[in-house]
């Protein structure tokens, strides 16, 4: 597609309930990336993607936490047991390797847990 | 010493001011440089790459010094639209891999 695609663009889920947030990248974007923003802070880090590599996980906040991607296209965010802190803006990002190389943003899924 | 540091501001400019954002990074072997801009409740889009001989893109410039971890971007001529919040971005490497490090952000508001 022309950009990164996420889904939904907003959740509302109640305390407790698992949730699933999809990203489809740019197409030939090999590396993927998920990030989670806080209002009105930063975004943090949670997890990569890149080829058939191993993911690099040290950005997921808790066991809850869990993603999986298909070959080098769509990833899903799982979030087990959601809680009041989950609630946050989560980003999906991709790109193609290489130094210098920017990264394209997908617009993003809201979940608000209840 | 956090990974990226930016001075959240608010700087607050008129129009037509020139205005400069700092940022350091703390890991030496960070290869890549970004300047991201974040419209409200918007996902980052990529500003401008940061390159060691500096780059300049119209009103934007941007340098980078390796040997003091540093990283500036310059407005000049600031317009309304220019408000926004502005993401230090440096790609490290690791064992596992890489991964974009953002800054906390620089809130710019230009008024008229």
């Amino acid at each position: 597609g022309a950009g990164v695609s996420q889904s939904p663009s907003n959740k509302v889920t109640e305390k407790g309930k698992d949730v699933e947030l999809r990203c489809d990248p740019i197409s030939g974007h090999t590396a993927l990336y998920w990030y989670r923003q806080r209002l009105g802070q930063g975004l943090e880090f949670l997890i990569y993607f890149q080829g058939n590599s191993a993911p690099d996980k040290s950005g997921l906040p808790s066991d809850r936490f869990s993603a999986e991607r298909t070959g080098e296209s769509v990833s899903t965010l799982t979030i087990q047991r959601t809680q009041q802190e989950d609630s946050a803006v989560y980003l999906c990002a991709s790109r193609i390797p290489g130094q210098g190389s920017g990264y394209t943003f997908g617009s993003g899924t809201r979940l608000t847990v209840v | 010493r956090k990974e990226v540091e930016q001075d959240p501001g608010p700087f607050n400019v008129p129009e037509g001011a020139t205005v400069a954002f700092n940022c350091t990074y703390s890991n030496s072997a960070s290869q890549s440089f970004f300047w991201y801009r974040q419209d409200c409740r918007k996902e980052p889009k990529l500003l401008m790459s940061v390159y060691s001989s500096g780059n300049e893109d119209g009103r934007f410039t941007a340098q980078l010094n390796r040997a003091s971890q540093y990283i500036s971007l310059l407005i000049r001529d600031s317009k309304l639209s220019d408000s926004a919040t502005y993401l230090c971005v440096v790609n490290s490497y690791n064992q596992a891999g890489t991964a974009l490090i953002f800054g906390k952000g620089t809130t710019l508001s230009v008024s008229s």
